[in-house]
C-alpha cells in the first residue's frame, strides 16, 4: 500500500505570492489534516477534511484555506504568503479520522519565503 | 482543552543505557495519547498510542510507555539505546473535536545517541 504523498517536496516563494501544496492519502483513507511545523511554533493543527468538508480548523488566518476533493486528495492554499509561512508543512490521513486510529504522516513540503 | 508538555528539548545518552523522554499531558477529558518519531526530512511515525487499555504499551523498535493517570503522565522509555534511535520525538494528546480527534503536539524532544 502506498503511503501519504506530498507534493512538491521543496518550494521556494517570495513574499506576496501564493501557493498550493498537494497531499494524496492512503487509499482507503476519507480523513486529511495538515500541520505546519516550525523551530519556533512546533507542530501545530491548520485543518482538517473529511468527506470534502472541513471538519476542523486550528487558530491560523484567512490566508490558510484548503480543500477535499472525491478520492479524498487534498490541497492546501496559502495567499499572499509572509516570512513566517517558512516552514514544513506536513499532510496526515487515517480512514475516518476517529479517536484511536493511527494517522500516516507524509514526507512534508518546505517552503521558504524570501 | 488539552496540552502536552515534554520535559527537556534535548536528551543526550550513550549506545546502551537507558533512554527517558519525558510528556506529561492536561485535558478535559479521558485522552488518547501518542508518541511519534520524526527523522530528519521525514515526516512523522506513530512509534505508540494509549487508547485506554492497558497502561504499559508497547511500540516499534522496542520502545514502551506507561501511562499514568495520577501523574498525567506518559513517559517513553527503551531500556538499550542504538544510534539508529537519534531523532526528534513527538508526545501528542488527542481528544473529540467537531467530529473527529485532533491532537495537540509537545514541542518535541531531540534524542542524541553517543557511541
Amino acid at each position: 500500500k502506498a503511503g501519504v504523498t506530498q507534493t512538491p517536496r521543496y518550494l521556494i516563494k517570495t513574499r506576496g505570492q501564493q501557493v498550493t501544496l498537494s497531499c494524496s492519502p492512503i487509499s482507503g483513507h476519507r480523513s486529511v489534516s495538515w500541520y505546519q511545523q516550525t523551530p519556533g511554533q512546533g507542530l501545530q493543527f491548520l485543518f482538517e477534511y473529511f468527506s470534502e468538508t472541513q471538519r476542523n480548523k486550528g487558530n491560523f488566518p484567512g490566508r490558510f484555506s484548503g480543500r477535499q476533493f472525491s478520492n479524498s486528495r487534498s490541497e492546501m492554499n496559502v495567499s499572499t504568503l509572509e516570512l513566517g509561512d517558512s516552514a514544513l508543512y506536513l499532510c496526515a490521513s487515517s480512514f475516518s479520522g476517529g479517536a484511536q486510529e493511527t494517522q500516516y504522516f507524509g514526507p512534508g513540503t518546505r517552503l521558504l519565503v524570501l | 482543552a488539552q496540552s502536552v508538555t515534554q520535559l527537556g528539548s534535548h536528551v543526550s545518552v550513550s549506545e546502551g543505557a537507558l533512554v527517558l523522554l519525558r510528556c506529561n499531558y492536561s485535558s478535559s477529558v479521558p485522552p488518547y495519547l501518542f508518541w511519534y518519531v520524526q527523522y530528519p526530512n521525514q515526516g512523522l511515525q506513530l512509534l505508540l498510542k494509549y487508547t485506554s487499555a492497558a497502561t504499559l504499551v508497547k511500540g516499534i523498535n522496542g520502545f514502551e510507555a506507561e501511562f499514568k493517570k495520577s501523574e498525567t503522565s506518559f513517559h517513553l522509555t527503551k531500556p538499550s539505546a542504538h544510534m539508529r534511535d537519534a531523532a526528534e520525538y513527538f508526545c501528542a494528546v488527542s481528544s473529540p473535536s467537531g467530529g473527529s480527534y485532533i491532537p495537540t503536539f509537545g514541542r518535541g524532544t531531540s534524542l542524541i545517541v553517543h557511541p
